[in-house]
């Protein structure tokens, strides 16, 4: 079974306005982790934001921020102001508490393209 | 930046021959990943691990055997290659020791076409 879903394949957004990324998890395990990851046509592969499953709060950093819904199983992405810059693939993945091996289980990734 | 250098960056090789692609970091990290992304299949992992000669089996490990010998370098081979080894492979380094909320850094790639 799928383990991480992003429904969208590819976005369109004009700069200066907010995009939202989804990504739905499934896991039995109370304890996990979310992670986002950018990458723009050079290749790398770059990371943006973590939320714990016990986090009290939605994670930010700069631009980016997480909408989390434990209920829902769904950690969105939230870039706020697009810049050029952010027209890359993004992935949404995931930590299971119970490994003891820090794997990551990674979605398919979605294609955001910033308009000017 | 994590130091994680894999080589080489590209490859193209036939069908049948064999490949060994190398990961090699600077951070002292006790895990290390390997995994392929392909079109609509986001990155899946191949094998890893989580300590000299000590590895496991990813979700697509088939066609696939790793080796660590020392903690800086991880390799992957494909003894016998085929079309559908295809893929662009990242090598990923994890800070465990500082905590579960550690991210995996990646290495750059390496672009792999198998003829």
């Amino acid at each position: 079974a799928q383990k991480i879903t992003q429904t969208q394949p590819g976005m369109f957004v004009q700069e200066k306005e907010a995009v939202t990324l989804d990504c739905t998890y499934d896991t039995s395990d109370p304890s996990y982790g979310l992670f986002w990851y950018k990458q723009p046509s050079s290749g790398e592969m770059i990371f943006l934001i973590y939320q714990g499953s016990y986090d009290q709060q939605n994670a930010t950093e700069g631009r980016y921020s997480l909408n989390f819904q434990k209920a829902r199983k769904s950690a969105n992405l939230v870039i706020s102001a697009s810049q050029l810059g952010d027209s890359a693939m993004y992935f949404c993945a995931m930590r299971e508490g119970g490994s003891t091996d820090y794997k990551l289980s990674f979605g398919a990734g979605t294609t955001v393209t910033v308009r000017a | 930046d994590a130091g994680i250098t894999q080589s080489p960056r590209h490859k193209v090789t036939e069908t049948g021959t064999p490949v060994t692609l190398r990961c090699h970091q600077t951070e002292n990290h006790r895990y290390m990943y390997w995994y392929r992304q392909d079109p609509g299949h986001g990155l899946r992992l191949i094998h890893y691990s989580y300590g000299v000669k000590d590895t496991d089996k990813g979700e697509v490990s088939d066609g696939y055997s790793v080796s660590r010998s020392k903690t800086e370098d991880f390799l992957l081979t494909l003894e016998s290659a085929t079309s559908s080894q295809t893929s662009v492979y990242f090598c990923a380094i994890s800070e465990s020791d500082r905590g579960f909320n550690q991210p995996q850094h990646f290495g750059d790639g390496t672009r792999l076409s198998i003829l």
